[in-house]
């Protein structure tokens, strides 16, 4: 079954400072995606960054980079030089080739950007 | 250019009740899949229409409906609403369907059941 586990419920980070939110997934497909998405207490949910399992580089969106570890079934973003406004919940979500575009959440994490 | 867009934004329903959710995609977007985040929770996936076909569908009891028009808009419908309805509803669109294709979200439809 495919699950995504992020094991953080909570974070606090000094500005300014870089973070990385963990996510691990299980599949045994191989071919999948990961997604980060960002959602602000006003409930949208912003995509942030996305990796294919055969990108043989990691992703990078500006300060947003995801650190894919494919034998460890690991996709953890890393935000460089974080900011107040980062202050939100990040969910991982995965998506397989199974013929529809269902995304599997994680439970999210909740960062805390403290001034 | 637009986002997805969603309406509305708020709304209030009483138990028993039907709503309608409506969701546009981004200009081009063939995909659009509905998801329920419920207050605190992750979100869950509920149906994914491409091309004006029901791709997916989650686990979801029957009052849960959706259908996507000719112009790719969407809409959601659950009748005989319960309490446990009140969520988030989520709307996203790609261009296409599956592996490789960024998936966008729209700001959501607050449900309130009361």
């Amino acid at each position: 079954a495919q699950k995504i586990t992020q094991t953080q419920p909570g974070m606090f980070v000094q500005e300014k400072e870089a973070v990385t939110l963990d996510c691990t997934y299980d599949t045994s497909d191989p071919s999948y995606g990961l997604f980060w998405y960002k959602q602000p207490s006003s409930g949208e949910m912003i995509f942030l960054i996305y990796q294919g399992s055969y990108d043989q580089q990691n992703a990078t969106e500006g300060r947003y980079s995801l650190n894919f570890q494919k034998a460890r079934k690991s996709a953890n973003l890393v935000i460089s030089a974080s900011q107040l406004g980062d202050s939100a919940m990040y969910f991982c979500a995965m998506i397989h080739d199974f013929g529809n575009e269902k995304l599997t959440f994680g439970t999210g994490t909740r960062l805390t950007i403290i001034p | 250019d637009a986002g997805v867009t969603q309406s509305p934004t708020h709304l209030i329903k009483t138990r028993g009740q039907q709503v309608t959710l409506r969701c546009s995609p981004i200009s081009g977007h063939k995909s659009v899949s509905w998801y329920q985040q419920v207050l605190g929770q992750g979100l869950q996936f509920i149906f994914q229409y491409y091309e004006k076909e029901e791709r997916g569908r989650g686990n979801f009891p029957d009052r849960f409906s959706a259908r996507q028009f000719p112009n790719y808009s969407s809409e959601l419908n659950v009748n005989a609403l319960l309490l446990g309805d009140s969520a988030l509803y989520l709307c996203a669109s790609s261009l296409d369907s599956g592996v490789g294709n960024t998936i966008y979200f729209g700001e959501g439809s607050w449900l309130t059941v009361v």
